[in-house]
């Protein structure tokens, strides 16, 4: 079974800052099979990423997903008020444990 | 898209609730459904999925065996059968609609639906 690790467990930045947040796998996945969700308090979890690089529907070019071996990176270019929240990885069916990112 | 969960409610221990997705905006038929939960205060959990025909049926080991999924895709509804609940299965339960290139890809949520146990 695989296990995913996010990191840090909570990032705090102020807006406009960049945001590095990491998830790594317990073992060699496929990319393909690579997603990041977005969910802010109240509300359900919103898309991202999929196949660890590819932006959803909508969402900002300012969000971007890389992969380097089984450590899977989410980077918010400039912090906007709506993007602190807790962001999530998941690896075909099994999700990270989340990471918040907070106003700091 | 519109995807409207209910069922939801207090049960004891031991006891059954039926959940159910009313799905609109979209072809719903062609698309794979997944319940996925949220226990007060955690992270995701991904319970249960369906092909978009209904022929599929994934489940997770920490529901396999009290869980059934399914769908009635001329009504555009899904639903989950939860039997011999347990306090760990007090979470709210989102309905998922799978993307078109991956099923286990969600890009439109419900809104939740809240479901304790406790006596």
């Amino acid at each position: 079974e695989i296990v995913l690790t996010q990191s840090p467990g909570t990032l705090s930045l102020s807006p406009g800052e960049r945001a590095t947040l990491s998830c790594r796998a317990s073992q060699s996945v496929s990319s393909s099979y690579f997603a990041w969700y977005q969910q802010t308090p109240g509300q359900a979890p919103r898309l991202l990423i999929y196949g660890a690089s590819s932006r959803a529907t909508g969402i900002p070019d300012r969000f971007s997903g890389s992969v380097s071996g089984t450590e899977f990176t989410l980077t918010i270019s400039r912090l906007e008020p709506e993007d602190f929240a807790v962001y999530y990885c998941q690896q075909y069916r099994t999700f990270g444990p989340g990471t918040k990112v907070d106003i700091k | 898209v519109q995807l409207l969960e209910s069922g939801g409610g207090l049960v004891q221990p031991g006891g059954s609730l039926r959940l159910s997705c009313a799905a609109s905006g979209f072809t719903f038929s062609t698309y794979a459904m997944s319940w996925v939960r949220q226990a007060p205060g955690k992270g995701l959990e991904w319970v249960s999925g369906v092909s978009h025909s209904g022929g599929g049926t994934y489940y997770a080991d920490s529901v396999k065996g009290r869980f059934t999924i399914s769908r009635d895709n001329p009504r555009n509804t899904l639903y989950l059968q939860m039997n011999g609940l347990r306090a760990e299965d007090t979470a709210v339960y989102y309905c998922a609609k799978g993307i078109a290139v991956f099923p286990w890809y969600f890009d439109d949520w419900g809104q939740g639906t809240l479901v304790t146990v406790s006596s």
